[in-house]
């Protein structure tokens, strides 16, 4: 069964300063793993997703790796901002097929203090 | 482009009244669609899939049920909650055969006192 652990819990730092966020998953055979964004009391938003083919992807100042053999993907954002504060979710999909679902870490709650 | 709606945005309802929950997708076509829960000091649990209409997977035992009786359309139901029931409801969707990511709804909360 697989087991999705994102490490810390919670993180604050002052603004400018890099976040590095971690992702580690028990099972190496996924297909893709995807990060997202979540504020308070909102739905989920897509921020990047890594094919398990691929050793990274980047959108802007975010940037995501993925090393698919150790069981490891960290979200890397650059220049931190008041505005990057949220919890910030990965997921991890077994396959294709629609009955692959995405199991989820627990998140890292992020604070950028101005 | 494509969006997903859900509604009520905020629900309060009593211990064994029933539930219906709305979610619909705009700008695709035959998506794959997703109810998930997200209770408090917990991940997200994946609770129904469906690849088209009228077909519904369950992932986990429990009170609730779904049905898609539109293409687009995907409604989660209960006919008598339990307090365990509250949560943040959350509906998604994916493209269907191709498509890999998974986009989220708002999300409803539910609380049941």
């Amino acid at each position: 069964k697989q087991e999705v652990t994102q490490i810390p819990a919670a993180l604050s730092v002052p603004e400018g300063e890099n976040l590095v966020l971690n992702c580690s998953f028990t099972d190496s055979a996924i297909y893709n793993l995807q990060w997202f964004r979540q504020d308070p009391g909102k739905g989920l938003t897509s921020l990047l997703l890594i094919q398990s083919s691929q050793r990274e992807q980047t959108s802007g100042r975010l940037n995501a790796s993925l090393d698919k053999s150790s069981g490891r993907s960290t979200l890397y954002i650059a220049a931190s901002q008041p505005g990057d504060s949220a919890t910030y979710l990965c997921a991890v999909r077994r396959g294709k097929a629609a009955g692959n679902k995405l199991t989820f870490g627990g998140g890292t709650r992020v604070l950028v203090k101005p | 482009s494509q969006t997903i709606h859900q509604w009520p945005a905020t629900l309060v309802q009593p211990v064994g009244s029933p539930l219906s929950l709305e979610c619909t997708v705009e700008g695709t076509s035959n998506p794959n669609l997703y109810w998930y829960r997200q209770a408090a000091g917990r991940g997200l649990q994946l609770l129904f899939y469906s690849v088209g209409i009228g077909q519904i997977s369950s992932e986990v035992p429990q009170n609730l049920s779904a049905s898609r009786p539109q293409d687009r359309q995907f409604i989660l139901s209960s006919k008598k909650l339990l307090l365990s029931d509250s949560g943040f409801y959350l509906c998604a969707w994916r493209a269907n055969g191709g498509g890999d990511t998974q986009y989220f709804g708002p999300g409803t909360r539910l609380t049941v006192l």
